[in-house]
């Protein structure tokens, strides 16, 4: 499809182990998100890309969760020495240039990580 | 603190009937108001959104309202279906930013 594709859908973790989660957004789309959701909770920010410029990392909970997107449009959520607080659904979500106004988002299906 | 609440974690309706799902925001810079709905496993779905200069938004059996003096905003589903049944989160973005800010979530069910 031409959805947003996230990959794996699933990635169980031993605590301290490194983890990458990987994002494909919609062909064309210059602005892409990751957001993070505990269970019982709604999505919440962690960063943004425009093109390849991350240009808000507000919402990244500590130095241990790095992204990137060096070409511009596949982008990796990296997050170091995993600890169980940070087991959740993390995800991606891509929009086309002119719906940044209107905040209109195309999200993928997720990955969800389980630090044991 | 919660900037968009949604206080009721669910909500049961008979097909037929009308949905009427409540969102609460604290944040009078938020500049649109966007509806998601969600299945299990998948991504949450973009379903209807709002301008804060605007009152009132339809589109087919969604009516999205906007009472910004009350800080209030619902999401009516004319008629239900089955089909409705998910989980729907309320979400905001203020005027200098870029990121979603969402609710916990409402989840409905439709009976037939």
């Amino acid at each position: 499809g031409a959805g947003v594709s996230q990959s794996p859908r699933y990635k169980v973790a031993k605590r301290g182990q490194d983890v990458a989660l990987r994002c494909d957004p919609i062909s064309g789309h210059v602005s892409l998100f990751w957001y993070q959701q505990a269970l019982g909770q709604g999505p919440e920010f962690l960063t943004y890309f425009q093109n390849e410029a991350q240009l808000d990392k507000s919402g990244l909970p500590s130095d241990r969760f790095f992204a990137e997107r060096p070409e511009g449009s596949v982008s990796t959520l990296k997050i170091q020495r995993t600890q169980q607080e940070d087991s959740a659904v993390y995800l991606c979500a891509s929009s086309p240039a002119g719906t940044l106004t209107t905040g209109e988002q195309f999200f993928g299906p997720g990955t969800r990580l389980t630090v044991l | 603190d919660q900037q968009v609440k949604q206080n009721s974690p669910s909500l049961s309706v008979q097909e037929g009937r009308i949905s009427i799902l409540n969102c609460d925001y604290t944040n009078s810079m938020f500049d649109y108001f966007l509806w998601y709905k969600k299945y299990p496993a998948e991504g949450p779905t973009f379903l209807i959104s709002i301008s804060s200069i605007k009152d009132k938004n339809e589109d087919g059996r969604f009516t999205v309202f906007l009472n910004k003096s009350a800080k209030h905003l619902s999401l009516h589903i004319v008629p239900s279906q089955p089909g409705d049944s998910a989980v729907y989160f309320c979400a905001a973005k203020s005027q200098a930013g870029t990121a979603l800010i969402f609710g916990k979530g409402t989840t409905l069910s439709v009976s037939s």
